[in-house]
């Protein structure tokens, strides 16, 4: 079983959905979670780090839930920008794990 | 404020020849961590220095080593090259004091065995 999963999509949505993903981890002892950001042939670039509480950038919000172990991203009103691939990411101040990335078209 | 470096930015080598890659971290970091992505793949986890020492691996055989210098910039060794090598290699730097708080990449260093 992988570390951090994710489902890959790709999801196709039109401009002004909201989209919701979800990512589950293994590693009870991760203690470090974010969501990155990956255009084509480009780095991940941080897009946000993800508390307990919950936490809210604009149109982003990420959450944890620790005790099912998963992690979410929701983009309300999305934009034609937002098309990329979303990565979930967790692990420890050793070892950051990354998912597969799931990837988000949002067509006009 | 520099961001994380790579260098160089493409590489060909053959099957069985040694690489090098470089990387400068940003300033203020104290860790740097690299990653090997395949085509359609997510970052895999090669290893983290902290402190001029590794003190996090992943999956990955020892013909890959590393080193952090002083200055918490980093090299990636990787002896033996395979077919399979050629992947884009990522490097990324952070803050860690016990807390991890993300990783800022590279652009990365897009490596092609033949």
């Amino acid at each position: 079983r992988k570390e951090v999963e994710q489902d890959p999509g790709p999801f196709n949505v039109p401009e002004g959905a909201t989209v919701a993903f979800n990512c589950t981890y293994s590693n009870s002892a991760s203690q470090s979670f974010f969501w990155y950001r990956q255009d084509c042939r480009k780095e991940p670039k941080l897009l946000m780090s993800v508390y307990s509480s919950g936490n809210e950038d604009g149109r982003f919000t990420a959450q944890l839930n620790r005790a099912s172990q998963y992690i979410s991203l929701l983009i309300r009103d999305s934009k034609l920008s937002d098309s990329a691939t979303y990565l979930c990411v967790g692990g420890s101040a050793s070892k950051i794990i990354f998912g597969s990335g799931t990837r988000l078209s949002i067509r006009p | 404020e520099t961001g994380v470096t790579q260098s160089p930015t493409h590489l060909i080598k053959t099957r069985g020849q040694q690489v090098t890659l470089r990387c400068s971290s940003q300033s203020g970091h104290n860790t740097v961590s690299w990653y090997q992505q395949a085509l359609g793949q997510g970052p895999q986890f090669i290893f983290q220095y902290y402190r001029e020492e590794e003190n996090g691996r992943g999956n990955f055989p020892p013909r890959f080593s590393g080193l952090q210098f002083p200055n918490y910039s980093s090299e990636l060794n990787v002896n033996a090259l395979e077919l399979d090598d050629s992947a884009l290699y990522l490097c990324a730097s952070s803050l860690v004091d016990g807390t991890n708080y993300g990783y800022t990449f590279g652009s990365g260093t897009r490596l092609t065995v033949v």
